[in-house]
């Protein structure tokens, strides 16, 4: 199987708090892991590429110190949206990228986390 | 351009079957996906073809790949309620890097 978890699944939060959302590969190693923001009735936009073990690559335009990401283990990563605000409200989405490194690795998506920052 | 294209509603009759396309952009992607997200869910996996392939069939979905054209197509046969959903593709540019460009998405209504 391919199965990907995100933690919550859903959060409100007051502006200027942090809110840590935790995507876990639960029956596969995942060296590399994908963060989406996806807003109503749009398509995915890819926020960054978390490796294990090094430092996440961030999409242009998106505030690294904004959005925190750690990859502690090849079955965790996290995304930490700091001092949130409503602009920040979305859905967040991770996916897990399994494979052993050939061309034929495929992500596979957690079920998402609904942002809600009042 | 950059973006990914697909036509943003579908709508077919139960038993019927539904055709979503998408047209890409990069002719050395190497590889071609398609996503079923339902609302308020995440991405499920259907299929994915590899460029060198001009056709895949998986059960009740076939997917066909014009790579001189740069469009990729989704046939669900026998359509039924349970597939309404937004359908995405997604191309996987450069091989070496596993970045996916999705598109627009297309939203499948099947009405009984």
């Amino acid at each position: 199987g391919a199965v990907v978890s995100q933690h919550p699944s859903r959060v409100i939060c007051k502006s200027g708090t942090s809110v840590k959302i935790e995507c876990r590969s639960l029956d596969f190693q995942a060296t590399t892991m994908f963060w989406y923001r996806q807003f109503p009735k749009q398509s995915l936009m890819l926020m960054a590429t978390s490796n294990e073990g090094s430092k996440a690559t961030y999409e242009q335009g998106v505030e690294k110190d904004k959005f925190l990401i750690n990859h502690a283990s090849l079955t965790l990563s996290t995304l930490t949206v700091t001092s949130a605000h409503p602009e920040d409200s979305s859905f967040y989405i991770c996916s897990a990228l399994k494979g052993t490194s050939g061309s034929t690795d495929t992500q596979y998506f957690g079920p998402g986390t609904r942002l809600t920052v009042l | 351009g950059e973006d990914v294209e697909q036509s943003l509603f579908l709508s077919v009759r139960e038993g019927d079957s539904s055709v979503i396309n998408c047209t890409y952009t990069d002719s050395s992607s190497t590889y071609l996906y398609w996503y079923k997200q339902e609302p308020g869910a995440g991405l499920q996996l259907l299929t994915y073809i590899f460029s060198n392939m001009d056709m895949k069939q998986d059960q009740r979905l076939t997917v066909l790949l014009n790579k001189k054209d740069k469009h990729l197509s989704l046939r669900i046969a026998d359509t039924q309620t349970g597939d309404s959903a937004i359908y995405f593709c997604a191309e996987r540019r450069t091989s070496g890097t596993y970045k996916y460009i999705f598109g627009t998405g297309t939203r499948l209504k099947v009405l009984a």
